[in-house]
């Protein structure tokens, strides 16, 4: 069964500090996509960071930083020289090629301390 | 804007009364999702489009809720005879072709909604 799993339901990080938020997944399709989304107070969903089953190298979009490890079925966020701003819920989720139904995990709560 | 956009963004009504949820995907986007959000908790997947179709109602949690999109674009979502476990925020997304695994989805303010 396709599950996704997240567990830290909550993180305290010191602000300029690095943070990983751990996300293993689970599926037996060769195919699929992995996301992470940052939804803040305010509610809003939004679209981090993607990586692909097949993707060779990590994917990477500014501060954010996916850890593929692919044999493990990990695929952690790191976020860099953490921001009173990354204070949100964060969630990991995985899609596959076979269907469009997109997973998600029960998101961590990151706090960043000043 | 060119973002998805939810309507109403907040609804409280009685319990027994129906609610219609709508969604308005970003324009030429052909898929279109579906969650509930509870208070602190992940997102429940509840029905995807593709295009008007639903190949997928796996989601739905009874026979009270039902969706539907027209024209391939604006899409409701129905809750009949509402229950006070309905209380939750309704998400819809919407991407620019669901049958690729790297589209992201784009997600709208949501509707909270708050069954009395």
């Amino acid at each position: 069964a396709q599950k996704i799993t997240q567990t830290q339901p909550g993180m305290f990080v010191q602000e300029k500090e690095a943070v990983t938020l751990d996300c293993t997944y689970d599926t037996s399709d060769p195919s699929y996509g992995l996301f992470w989304y940052k939804q803040p107070s305010s509610g809003e969903m939004i679209f981090l960071i993607y990586q692909g089953s097949y993707d060779q190298q990590n994917a990477t979009e500014g501060r954010y930083s996916l850890n593929f490890q692919k044999a493990r079925k990990s695929a952690n966020l790191v976020i860099s020289a953490s921001q009173l701003g990354d204070s949100a819920m964060y969630f990991c989720a995985m899609s596959h090629n076979r269907d469009d139904k997109i997973i998600f995990g029960k998101g961590t709560r990151l706090h960043i301390l000043p | 804007g060119a973002g998805v956009s939810q309507s109403p963004s907040n609804k409280v009504t009685e319990k027994g009364k129906d609610v219609e949820l709508r969604c308005d995907p970003i324009s030429g986007h052909t898929a279109l999702y579906w969650y509930r959000q509870s208070l602190g908790q992940g997102l429940e997947f509840l029905i995807y489009f593709q295009g008007n179709s639903a190949p997928d109602k796996s989601g739905l949690p009874s026979d009270r809720f039902s969706a539907e999109r027209t024209g391939g674009s604006v899409s409701t979502l129905t809750i009949q005879r509402t229950q006070q476990e309905d209380s939750a925020v309704y998400l819809c997304a919407s991407s620019l072709d669901g049958t690729a695994s790297n589209q992201p989805q784009h997600f709208g303010d949501g509707t909270r909604l708050s069954i009395l």
